[in-house]
């Protein structure tokens, strides 16, 4: 198995500009997650899809950022207008069963630098 | 209520010593404690993991030990290798609530 595939790998853009983050889950796997991971706050869950339903999105910063899972093997993270404070690596991970107790497969983030 | 606190904050330990990182909590109904490692570029990827049925969990030279009264866990890796030089993170959960995670503590161990 591929493991969790995003895409890109890093990104960098000016501020105002959009930005769309890509993952690709594991075969099968039920769940998905979104996270940001920065040195100040640590990882920071955004956004929980179950059968590509939003589950849990109170971790979304703002109404800049929009996610959506349109069938189980293709979940975005977007933002507009970009901010330099979004600067940050951004994990997708997805996991086999439906909640937060079973193990998270995490993707190998896309670094994100917002001029 | 939901911090999960995690020290220390970095760690440098010889070859072939032990490395131990604790991690407090508060949440009563947590259930589920994972800890992760990430190496620098890659993403977190599960290590060990205990449930609060028992107090130790062991697989090779990593160890979860578990204190339900004192809400503590604590991870352990015997025989500390340079290859264990990585970010371990703790976390919580239970069924109905995302994982909690603490802060991280970057492990350096020395050849």
């Amino acid at each position: 198995d591929a493991g969790v595939i995003q895409s890109p790998r890093h990104e960098v853009t000016e501020m105002g500009q959009e930005v769309t983050l890509r993952c690709k889950p594991i075969s099968g796997h039920n769940s998905l997650f979104w996270y940001r991971q920065t040195m100040m706050r640590g990882l920071e869950l955004l956004i929980y899809f179950n059968n590509n339903v939003p589950i849990d999105d109170s971790g979304m910063p703002e109404d800049r950022f929009s996610a959506k899972m349109p069938n189980a093997s293709f979940s975005t993270l977007k933002i507009q207008p970009s901010e330099p404070r979004d600067s940050a690596v951004y994990f997708c991970a997805s996991s086999p069963l439906a909640g937060f107790t079973d193990t998270q497969y995490f993707g190998p983030g896309t670094r994100l630098t917002v001029l | 209520q939901q911090q999960v606190k995690q020290s220390p904050q970095s760690l440098i330990v010889q070859k072939g010593g032990i490395s131990i990182i604790n991690c407090a909590y508060e949440n009563t109904a947590f259930d589920y404690f994972p800890w992760y490692q990430q190496f620098p570029g890659k993403g977190p990827a599960l290590l060990i993991a205990i449930r609060p049925d028992v107090s130790e969990k062991k697989e090779g030279r990593f160890t979860i030990s578990f204190n339900k009264s004192a809400k503590q866990f604590s991870l352990h890796i015997m025989d500390s290798q340079p290859g264990d030089s990585a970010t371990y993170f703790c976390a919580a959960s239970d069924s109905n609530y995302q994982l909690i995670w603490g802060a991280g503590t970057k492990l350096i161990i020395k050849p």
